[in-house]
């Protein structure tokens, strides 16, 4: 069966400090992959998504960053966090058959 | 450009009443269309989804939900909420990328 892994679960950092958040997906091949962030509050917003390797489409212009350097691995990445980057960060997958996105269990960033 | 709204951004309903969460899309074609459900600091967990087959989809936990093209609506629906029941849930659709609503939290009374 497939998962989804995500971590770390909670982050504080400094503004102005790097950062990076990893997913990766076990048991599929070639999988749609998304990061969203949701600020408290409010819905969902999609940052990136992947359609493979290297591949990646943003969404909303801003601070932060995503690469694939593997099939089923996907990472978020800042090179100076802001305290509007805090926020619950989340990964997602969508297999080639599926219609729906499976979520990781998120990341929870407060940027102090 | 797809948009779903949720009408209520916070509902209350005693433990077993009806639950219906509403959910409006803007779409020219008929798209994909979810539910998911958000216990709190974690992900995003499927409730049910509409795939164009049959308008009155089953999900777990005893939701449902009604595709009606006409009002361009797929409310969520239980019979009777529990307390577990408590959670925010969000209406998504889908045509090339997902689009969520803001989402509804749902509180459930004893």
């Amino acid at each position: 069966s497939q998962t989804i892994h995500q971590w770390p679960a909670t982050l504080v950092q400094p503004v102005g400090s790097p950062l990076s958040l990893e997913c990766t997906v076990e048991g599929t091949s070639n999988p749609n992959l998304y990061w969203y962030r949701q600020a408290a509050g409010r819905g969902l917003q999609l940052l990136f998504y992947s359609v493979g390797i290297g591949q990646i489409s943003s969404e909303v212009p801003q601070n932060l960053s995503a690469s694939r350097p593997q099939d089923r691995q996907f990472i978020l990445s800042s090179k100076k966090l802001l305290l509007s980057d805090s926020g619950f960060y989340l990964c997602a997958w969508r297999g080639q058959f599926n219609t729906e996105a499976f979520f990781g269990q998120g990341t929870r960033l407060t940027v102090v | 450009a797809q948009s779903v709204t949720q009408l209520g951004s916070h509902v209350s309903v005693s433990e077993g009443a009806l639950v219906l969460l509403r959910c409006n899309y803007s779409s020219s074609v008929p798209p994909y269309l979810f539910w998911y459900v958000q216990y709190p600091n974690q992900g995003l967990q499927l409730l049910l989804k509409y795939t164009s087959a049959a308008t009155l989809v089953k999900g777990i936990n005893g939701f449902e939900a009604e595709f009606k093209k006409s009002e361009t609506s797929f409310h969520l629906t239980k019979p009777s909420a529990h307390m577990s029941d408590a959670a925010e849930y969000f209406c998504a659709v889908k045509r090339q990328n997902f689009v969520f609503g803001p989402g509804t939290r749902l509180s459930v009374l004893p």
